[in-house]
């Protein structure tokens, strides 16, 4: 079965202090790898999408990786307005639909 | 990055009626749209999959004929929650493909609120 790991389920981060937000999968077909943010309320915003394990993506404070296994957020030096969900989710159907992940959910206190 | 339109963004109903909610892509063509619906604090899980001009391929356990799907354009798809029930209350999401990427856009979600 298809399934996405996300973690930690929360994470509270200091202004400043940078870490990484994980995602693990087991599919049977990797077609993509997603990265989107949420706030509540919202619709998910997209961020990055990862397509091969070694590929590597970079927007302002954060930068996306990708292993055969896992992929991982980086948040270099966040701010309080980076805090929002982070939701990741795969493509595995001939389609395109996403099979999400439960999300991290980061507080950044200033 | 494109956009996806969703409307209402709000809407409360009184139990036993019917709600529709429309999808639209912006400033592209979407032959394929997804509806996904979150629960508070739980992660999106996908409804079925509209595709332009056919029928709707529903995910398990989702009643076709309590949530109607029509794909009528390649701009517009809309959910129609038939015969609301209290616990038809959640955040639905449409999202849509460009196609050119494979990258999917999310609308900004419909909270609906059964009475």
């Amino acid at each position: 079965e298809d399934q996405v790991t996300q973690s930690p389920e929360a994470l509270r981060l200091q202004e400043g202090e940078s870490s990484s937000l994980n995602c693990s999968y087991t599919v049977s077909g990797l077609r993509g790898l997603f990265w989107y943010r949420q706030d509540p309320g919202k619709g998910p915003e997209f961020l990055f999408t990862l397509y091969s394990a070694g590929e590597e993506k970079e927007k302002e404070r954060l930068k996306a990786t990708l292993t055969k296994k896992e992929s991982f957020l980086h948040i270099t030096a966040p701010k309080p307005e980076d805090s929002a969900t982070y939701l990741c989710a795969v493509s595995v159907g001939s389609q395109g639909n996403l099979i999400f992940g439960k999300g991290t959910k980061l507080s950044v206190k200033p | 990055g494109a956009v996806v339109s969703q409307h209402p963004s709000r809407v409360i109903c009184k139990s036993g009626t019917s709600v529709k909610i429309e999808c639209r892509s912006l400033d592209f063509q979407a032959t394929t749209m997804f509806w996904y619906r979150q629960f508070p604090k739980q992660s999106l899980m996908l409804m079925a999959t509209s595709n332009e001009g056919s029928k709707a391929t529903y995910e398990q356990g989702v009643e076709k004929d309590k949530f109607l799907i029509n794909h009528a354009s390649l701009t517009l798809s809309t959910l129609t929650v038939t015969s609301a029930h209290p616990e038809d209350s959640s955040f639905y999401i449409c999202s849509a493909s460009s196609g050119v990427t494979g990258e999917l856009f999310f609308g900004e979600g419909s909270r609906l609120t059964v009475l």
